[in-house]
């Protein structure tokens, strides 16, 4: 139990467009995703939190205008790259905490999108 | 702010027993955790303590826990080459709020 998926898991695009990324949380409601950004060899930089429904809070330092966040249903959150460009090339990783017993007090992680920006 | 420090990297043999340390600096910690990541993945959760517990044992991990010296240790008996990968440690002060990540140490395992 407590899947989350990620799509796509790579992902190669032009300087310049917008990415899309999933964050689908599979066997269980996740009231609160979470979205990572981990640098190679680095841990993880925490993004952006979002609740079901509501608009994502944002860490320091993030802009809000560039890395969209929608958190439409309890188990569905994306990530949108707008407007992408070489140095948001990254290894983005979302988890979900959910409602149910069990799934309350952790966060569970998606396999993560590789992203590459020519 | 939190901090949470961990060594960088860890060699050992086939067999023998691993000890993955951290430290944190929050005293309000409440939930303390080790996560998995196998390269190009995603973290894998392997277990997580309460800061009211000593001690949590699950198959060949077994975590410490030191509350005194804000010290977190992960122990995993027989280590098998699989379990080579990096273990991040994590704090969070309650189970809803946001967790604070170390940054890793790459556990190698050689046959």
């Amino acid at each position: 139990g407590a899947v989350v998926s990620q799509h796509p898991s790579r992902v190669i695009c032009k300087s310049g467009t917008s990415v899309k990324i999933e964050c689908r949380s599979l066997d269980f409601q996740a009231t609160t995703m979470f979205w990572y950004r981990q640098f190679p060899k680095q841990s993880l930089m925490l993004m952006a939190t979002s609740n079901e429904g509501s608009k994502a809070t944002y860490e320091q330092g993030v802009e809000k205008d560039k890395f969209l966040i929608n958190h439409a249903s309890l188990t569905l959150s994306t990530l949108t790259v707008t407007s992408a460009h070489p140095e948001d090339s990254s290894f983005y990783i979302c988890s979900a905490r959910g409602l149910a017993a069990g799934t309350q007090e952790t966060q569970y992680f998606g396999p993560g999108t590789r992203l590459l920006v020519l | 702010g939190e901090d949470v420090e961990q060594s960088l990297f860890l060699s050992v043999r086939e067999g023998d027993s691993s000890v993955i340390n951290c430290t944190y600096t929050d005293s309000s910690s409440t939930y303390l955790y080790w996560y998995k990541q196998e390269p190009g993945a995603g973290l894998q959760l392997l277990t997580y303590i309460f800061s009211n517990m000593d001690m949590k044992q699950d198959q060949r991990l077994t975590v410490l826990l030191n509350k005194k010296d804000k010290h977190l240790s992960l122990r995993i008996a027989d280590t098998q080459t699989g379990d080579s990968a990096i273990y991040f440690c994590a704090e969070g002060q309650t189970g809803y709020s946001t967790l604070t990540f170390g940054k890793g140490t790459m556990l190698l395992v050689s046959p």
